[in-house]
Parts: structure tokens; sequence; C-alpha cells
């Protein structure tokens, strides 16, 4: 069964700073893998979607990297602003497939950068 | 994209009653997804809700305790039934369009 970790569960750090947030997952036969992000009281964005053909993905100042050998991804936030603070979960699907709406979850990680 | 309206957003219920959670999308889509967030868990699938057939739902979940309607290709609801403390959740519907997913901003369920 498909088990998806995150660390650190909490995160916080002085603005400007770049920050790298750890995903792991168990089963390394995946077809995808995201990164979301959550804010309190609304629902999940989804922020980047590496393909299991891929080594990592890039969005502004996030970049996602992907290695499913070893069954890890990392997401790297460059010159981090108050604005990012959120929780970051990662997902990805599970092992016998199924629509791309049925995700396995990690706990996410909640981070703060302050001001 | 999508965006995909719940209601409520947030409600306290008492033990033993029941609550609908209804979901609409701005789109046509062919599965809804709904999923529940336990303080301090992950994101589970409760079900896959298609129109026109009865939902399919993930391991651990039924639906007697989780009936779901999908009466056309716009809208769904979930209903919590026979609430316990252990169902306060935050309950989110999503769908997937193109290669991506959108949630809704969920619905925060306190039982007291």
């Amino acid at each position: 069964k498909q088990e998806v970790t995150q660390i650190p569960a909490a995160l916080s750090v002085p603005e400007g700073e770049n920050l790298v947030l750890n995903c792991s997952f168990t089963d390394s036969a995946i077809y995808n893998l995201q990164w979301f992000r959550q804010d309190p009281g609304k629902g999940l964005t989804s922020l980047l979607l590496i393909q299991s053909s891929q080594r990592e993905q890039t969005s502004g100042r996030l970049n996602a990297s992907l290695d499913k050998s070893s069954g890890r991804s990392t997401l790297y936030i460059a010159a981090s602003q108050p604005g990012d603070s959120a929780t970051y979960l990662c997902a990805v699907p599970p092992r016998y497939g199924g629509s791309q709406g049925n995700l396995i979850f990690g706990k996410g990680t909640k981070l703060s950068v302050k001001p | 994209s999508a965006v995909i309206s719940q209601k409520p957003s947030r409600d306290i219920c008492q033990r033993g009653t029941s609550l609908t959670i209804q979901c609409q999308v701005d789109s046509q889509v062919t599965m809804m997804f709904w999923y529940r967030q336990q303080p301090g868990q992950s994101l589970t699938l409760i079900a896959t809700a298609n129109q026109g057939s009865e939902a399919t739902y993930e391991s651990g979940f039924v639906i007697d305790k989780f009936p779901i309607s999908r009466p056309n290709l716009t809208f769904s609801t979930l209903t919590v039934s026979n609430m316990s403390p252990e169902d306060s959740s935050i309950y989110l519907c999503s769908v997937v369009m193109g290669n991506t997913i959108y949630f809704g901003e969920g619905s925060w369920l306190t039982v007291v």
C-alpha cells in the first residue's frame, strides 16, 4: 500500500531564505507526483505536476524534483516570502492507477515565513 | 480551469445528526471526488461520484455512512450520517479538468 511521508511537519524561516521541503513515497511505481498548497480556510491549489518520466519541474520560484528509484521528491522554494506561508502537500496516484482525481496525500509541511 | 463552490463552508453539528454538503462546479465534469481531512491527518479519498451511477467508495468508507448523490454533471452532494466527534473534519470536493485537479474550499464540520 502506497504511503506518503513529508518531512518536516512544520518549518519556520526568515524571509528571503531558500528552503527545501521533502516528500517520500513507499511504492516507486508512480505515474506522477504533485505538489499542492493549502491555505487556512481555503482549498488546495495545484503547484507542480511531475510526470514519472521527468526529473524536475519549475514554476517561478518553485522547483520540484523527482527521484522515483529512491522514492523521493523535493520542493525547493527560492527567496521565500511571507506570502509563501501555507501548508504544502505532496500526492501520488495509487499503484493500481485509476482516475487522476484519486490521490494519496502526505500530511503536509506547514511553512511559516517570517518578515 | 474550474471553479468549485461548496456549502456549507462551516458548521457545528450535534452528535447523531446528519449533514449534507453541496458541491457545485462551473463546468460539466464526468467524475467528482470527495475527500476528508481529519485534524492532523492527510487528505483521504472517500469516494468517486459519477453522474448516472452509484458512487465508488474507497476502503474504509461505506454508503450508509456517506451517501452521495450526483444528479447532473455539475453538482454533487455528500451526506455525513449519524455524526460522531470522529467525523469532525474538513470535507473537500474536487474535479479533474485536463491534467489539473481542482479543489473546493472545503466544508469544516465540527461535531459536538
